[in-house]
Parts: C-alpha cells; sequence; structure tokens
C-alpha cells in the first residue's frame, strides 16, 4: 500500500494564477480530509470529503477556494487567483470512514505565490 | 472552540535524559487526544492516542482532564527521537484541531 500520495509535492505560482493539489487516497480508503499549515502555525482543518460528497466544508475560505473528491480519480484542491497569503504547505489525509483517529496523511504540497 | 496549545516552539535535551513535550487543550466534550510526529523529510504520522493508553517508541502519555493536559513523555531520549512533534484533539467528530508543533532535538 503507496500510502496516501499527493502531487505536486513543490508548487511555485504567481498571483492571479490558479492552483490545482491533488490527492489520492490510501486503497480502500473513501474520506479525504484537507488542512493547510500556515508557517509558524498547526495544521487547520479546511475540509471533508467523501466520494462525490462535500461533507463539511467549514475550514475553506469562502471565495477562491474548493474541493472534489469525483467517483473517479483524486481529491483535487483548486486555488483560483493566488495570493501571497495562500503560500502554505497543504496536507491531505484519508481515512476508510469518518474519524479522528484513523486519518493517515500524505506528505504535503508545499505552494509558493510570488 | 477547540484549541490546543504547545507553549513550547523548541525543546532541546541531551541523549540519555528525559523529555517532556506539553500539550493543553480546551474543549467542552470528552476529547479524544493524539501526538503526531514529523521526522525530517518524512509524512506527518500517528506516534500515539490516548484511548489506546499504548507506549511507543518508549513514549507515552497520559490524558489529564482536571488540568486539560495530554504531555508527551519518554524518560530516555535517543537521537533518532528528533523530530517535530503535534499534539492534536479530535473532538467528537472527523476534525482534528492541532497545535503548533515543538521542534525536539536531542544531541549526542
Amino acid at each position: 500500500n503507496a500510502g496516501v500520495m499527493q502531487n505536486p509535492r513543490h508548487l511555485v505560482r504567481r498571483r492571479g494564477q490558479e492552483a490545482r493539489l491533488r490527492c489520492s487516497p490510501m486503497k480502500g480508503h473513501s474520506h479525504v480530509y484537507w488542512y493547510r499549515q500556515l508557517p509558524e502555525e498547526g495544521l487547520k482543518f479546511m475540509v471533508y470529503l467523501q466520494k462525490e460528497n462535500i461533507i463539511d466544508e467549514s475550514g475553506m475560505p469562502k471565495e477562491r477556494f474548493s474541493a472534489e473528491f469525483p467517483k473517479e480519480g483524486p481529491s483535487i484542491l483548486r486555488i483560483q487567483q493566488v495570493v501571497r497569503g495562500d503560500s502554505a504547505a497543504y496536507f491531505c489525509a484519508s481515512s476508510p470512514w469518518g474519524s479522528a483517529d484513523t486519518q493517515y496523511f500524505g506528505p504535503g504540497t508545499r505552494l509558493t505565490v510570488l | 472552540a477547540q484549541r490546543v496549545t504547545q507553549p513550547e516552539k523548541l525543546l532541546s535535551v541531551f541523549k540519555g535524559a528525559p523529555v517532556e513535550l506539553k500539550c493543553n487543550y480546551s474543549y467542552s466534550g470528552s476529547p479524544e487526544l493524539f501526538w503526531y510526529v514529523q521526522y525530517s523529510r518524512q509524512r506527518l504520522q500517528l506516534l500515539l492516542r490516548h484511548i489506546s493508553r499504548e507506549s511507543i517508541k518508549g513514549f507515552t502519555a497520559d490524558l489529564n482532564k482536571g488540568e486539560t493536559s495530554f504531555h508527551l513523555k519518554k524518560p530516555f531520549a535517543q537521537e533518532e527521537d528528533s523530530a517535530m512533534y503535534y499534539c492534536a484533539l479530535g473532538g467528537s467528530n472527523y476534525k482534528l484541531t492541532f497545535g503548533k508543533g515543538t521542534l525536539l532535538t536531542v544531541n549526542p
């Protein structure tokens, strides 16, 4: 089992561009969570998805951010019109069911906005 | 609201010395507490959870509801313990709330 995969590992964007971050959950896991870690901060919950459904997006900024987890393929976190404040590490976790104690984390994507 | 506080950003000890990484939490319900570890260039991984009452790699952590603490302890630190440690609160659902982390350095 390869574990949770995220790509790219590093992403550089200029202000105003779009960023697409991908997360492939562990085999057998249908629950995906996205967390953001700003510099000098802990990881903060953004969104929880099951296949084809957004369950909880209470931690997502209201504008420019969206997430999906299609029936086929990885989960995508999309950030439109990036700004410098979006520079952070974005972590994805997956679990076989919706719970806090079974989440396995990916290596993260480090987004840098120039 | 859920909150986790790790008061020490950096902690440096010598090999063989005891180590304690502090964690305090704020939560009105029945908490689920975890310690995660991130070794250099590796992904975040679960170290232990309070509900299991287990010892992993010599580390233990006891939930103290009176003091709302979940400190991580090891009696004799090893160089390979050097890593970033995060305390996390699970609460009553799937959301994990993390502290800011403590970077532990074990010197030879």
